[in-house]
């Protein structure tokens, strides 16, 4: 079984600071790790995702994440936010790529502060 | 692309009446899945399908749930007999086997009554 945990169900911080979403995973087997953006009334659109290889991702708008083995973490960082960076955030996990279904964290809510 | 598309994108209705919601993935894509969100719980994985099969229906919440894939370009996801607690925002998403991404539709937002 797998388990997906964002740490912090909010998140404030002013613009273009910097910001760290937390998540840490639990799974018996190799995983897939995926980070996607809920902006309001919308669908989720993929940020990154790390299957294997460099342990530092980059993906869209800025965002990056590390994927830390020993730690089972994968936290996303963005080193200066914006005010349309203000979203839903959620860290997923998967054994099987994009071929098995997602499990999710709860998802934290990034809040960008003028 | 138009991506995957769900439709209705809202529904109001009344307990114990039937709903569908509709899914068309992207074209070419040969894995579908379901998910839905609500507050409690965040998003949870329904069922999902690879080349129009049922792979894993283990978080189909219970019987009155039923999911098809008639073919590789639709799919439904019926509640028979509704209830409120189904309220919630169901997502359809579809991916190719063998790449990692799923990609989302904008949702359904249910609302039962």
């Amino acid at each position: 079984a797998q388990s997906v945990t964002q740490l912090d169900s909010q998140v404030p911080v002013f613009e273009e600071a910097p910001v760290e979403l937390r998540c840490n995973y639990s799974s018996s087997v190799s995983v897939y790790l995926f980070w996607y953006v809920q902006y309001p009334n919308q669908g989720l659109q993929l940020l990154l995702k790390y299957l294997s290889g460099s342990t530092l991702v980059k993906g869209i708008n800025g965002f990056e994440a590390e994927f830390n083995k020993s730690q089972t973490s994968f936290h996303l960082r963005k080193p200066s936010v914006h005010i349309s960076d203000t979203a839903e955030y959620f860290c997923a996990v998967s054994s099987g790529g994009g071929a098995d279904g997602l499990t999710f964290g709860k998802g934290t809510h990034l809040i960008i502060q003028p | 692309d138009a991506g995957v598309i769900q439709s209705p994108r809202h529904e109001v209705t009344e307990m114990g009446q039937e709903v569908t919601l509709r899914c068309k993935p992207i074209s070419g894509h040969n894995s579908l899945f379901w998910y839905r969100q609500t507050m409690m719980r965040g998003l949870e994985l329904l069922i999902y399908f690879n080349n129009n099969v049922p792979i894993d229906d283990s978080g189909m919440p219970e019987d009155r749930f039923s999911a098809k894939m008639p073919n590789a370009s639709f799919s439904t996801l019926k509640i028979q007999p509704s209830e409120p607690r189904d309220s919630a925002v169901y997502f359809c998403a579809s991916s190719y086997r063998g790449q990692e991404t799923q990609y989302f539709g904008p949702g359904t937002r249910l609302l039962v009554l």
